[in-house]
């Protein structure tokens, strides 16, 4: 199985900041099949980037993906953090099955 | 408005069954392929199992393997999830997702199906193994 690794395990910052949450694979899993998420207390997860790169519909561009050629590194931006935008963030990679997740990143106010 | 509405969770005994089912609306359900996802109380999301859009491809997660069945009924936009033999470490609140991808590829007789991640969710429903 393939498995993804998050850092940092736990992220505190401020409103307005710039986050960088990553994600590594113990394998490569191509640029076209790594997908970010976010998800809020209780509610169900949000998926906020597919294939490394594009933004799924309605989220705000102050989310951006990018990821390595070796296709094993892969990085969630979000330029100027909102109220809103603290909760878990899960990378997962869909290149092969199982389709596994990261433990997730918990983006928490400084 | 695309929507997903699980319904068929419980309290169940170790050894037990359970059936889940994820209502579609507000999208074309046949063109889609979905997912099924847990997540155990307090702890990350685990990917169980993906059926096609067209219901000819299923795959698994080693731990549900052998135990649990996807299936879906394109005709009642409805996705379901057979659970037999549960254990306690199957308690959590399960999802249903549709990926968002309509890509697949035709070699032959071979169909290839890419999954590129999960775009609508359920509110998820709850299953205790007690």
């Amino acid at each position: 199985d393939i498995v993804l690794t998050q850092s940092p395990g736990t992220l505190s910052l401020s409103p307005g900041e710039r986050a960088t949450l990553s994600c590594r694979a113990s394998e490569s899993v191509s640029l076209d099949y790594l997908a970010w998420y976010q998800q809020s207390p209780g509610q169900a997860p949000r998926l906020l980037i597919y294939r490394t790169d594009r933004r799924a519909t309605g989220i705000p561009d102050r989310f951006s993906g990018s990821g390595s050629v070796s296709g094993t590194d892969f990085t969630l931006t979000i330029s100027r953090l909102e109220p809103e935008d603290f909760a878990v963030y899960y990378c997962q990679q869909l290149v092969s099955s199982p389709y596994t997740f990261g433990q997730g990143t918990k983006l928490e106010i400084k | 408005q695309m929507q997903l509405v699980e319904s068929g969770g419980g309290v169940v005994q170790p050894g037990g069954s359970l059936r889940l089912s994820c209502a579609a609306s507000g999208f074309t359900f046949s063109e889609y392929s979905l997912h099924w996802v847990r997540q155990a109380p307090g702890k990350g999301l685990e990917w169980m199992t993906i059926v096609s859009f067209d219901g000819d491809t299923e795959d698994y997660a080693g731990s549900v393997k052998g135990r649990f069945t996807i299936s879906r009924d394109n005709s009642k936009n409805t996705l379901y999830l057979q659970m037999n033999r549960l254990r306690v470490e199957d308690t959590g609140v399960y999802y249903c997702a549709r990926d968002v991808s309509l890509t697949s590829s035709l070699t032959g007789r071979v169909r290839t199906y890419y999954f590129y991640g999960m775009d609508v969710w359920g509110q998820g429903t709850t299953v205790t193994v007690s």
